[in-house]
């Protein structure tokens, strides 16, 4: 099983800042990873799909990049909204995916 | 729009059965592949099963043989038969449509989930 670690657990940032949220995998994934934010008490939203493109309806602040098993997600400048948890999950084995633990967004 | 809404939940003793329903509006569950993912209180995801656009399905190796995903097309509704429940099935339970984003599938709606609880 591929394993997604992420980094930092949290992070506290003020809004306006520059966020920068780390994935790695165990082994290569290519670039079939997802991002997703997650606020309490809701469901997970798609964020980036294949590593660098952004889900329909994703604002532009939001970006990824990275291939094989180091991948980043930024966000240019931190709105209110922004602060929750987000995770990184692989498809290389769709249709069984894997998670990382997550990391949580929180208001400095 | 297109929406899912999981009903079913609730409180389970060990070893009991429950079913999910995860009702569909604004598309097909039978035309598309759908997941459950289930996130355990204070943890992460976990990715639970999917089922194609035909009858195929697959499992993770935490509940192969205890559930089951199945859908009805006259109701527009996905479900999960869970079997053999333990303790460490406790978690919420999101439904998810399965959606191809340029050459691959993702995750891209999801319901509101479903909260179930194993405990005597």
């Amino acid at each position: 099983e591929i394993i997604l670690t992420q980094s930092p657990d949290t992070l506290s940032l003020s809004p306006g800042e520059r966020a920068t949220l780390s994935c790695r995998a165990s082994q290569s994934v290519n670039s079939y990873l997802a991002w997703y934010q997650q606020k309490p008490g809701q469901a997970p939203r798609l964020l980036i799909y294949d590593a660098s493109n952004r889900a329909p309806g994703i604002p532009a602040r939001f970006s990824g990049s990275g291939s094989g098993t180091d991948f980043t997600l930024v966000i240019s400048s931190l709105e209110p909204e922004d602060f929750a948890v987000y995770y990184c999950q692989q498809r290389s084995n769709w249709p069984r995916k894997t998670f990382g633990q997550g990391t949580k967004l929180e208001i400095k | 729009e297109v929406q899912l809404v999981e009903t079913g939940g609730g409180l389970i003793q060990p070893g009991g059965s429950l079913r999910l329903s995860c009702a569909a509006s604004g598309f097909s569950v039978s035309s598309n592949y759908m997941s459950w993912v289930r996130q355990a209180p204070g943890r992460g995801l976990e990715w639970v099963s999917l089922i194609f656009s035909g009858p195929t399905t697959s499992y993770a190796d935490s509940v192969r043989g205890r559930f089951t995903i199945s859908r009805d097309s006259s109701t527009n509704t996905l479900f999960l038969q869970m079997n053999s429940l333990r303790a460490e099935d406790t978690a919420v339970y999101y439904c998810a449509r399965e959606w191809q984003l340029g050459r691959y599938y993702y995750m891209d709606v999801w319901g509101k989930g479903t909260a179930v609880t194993v405990s005597s």
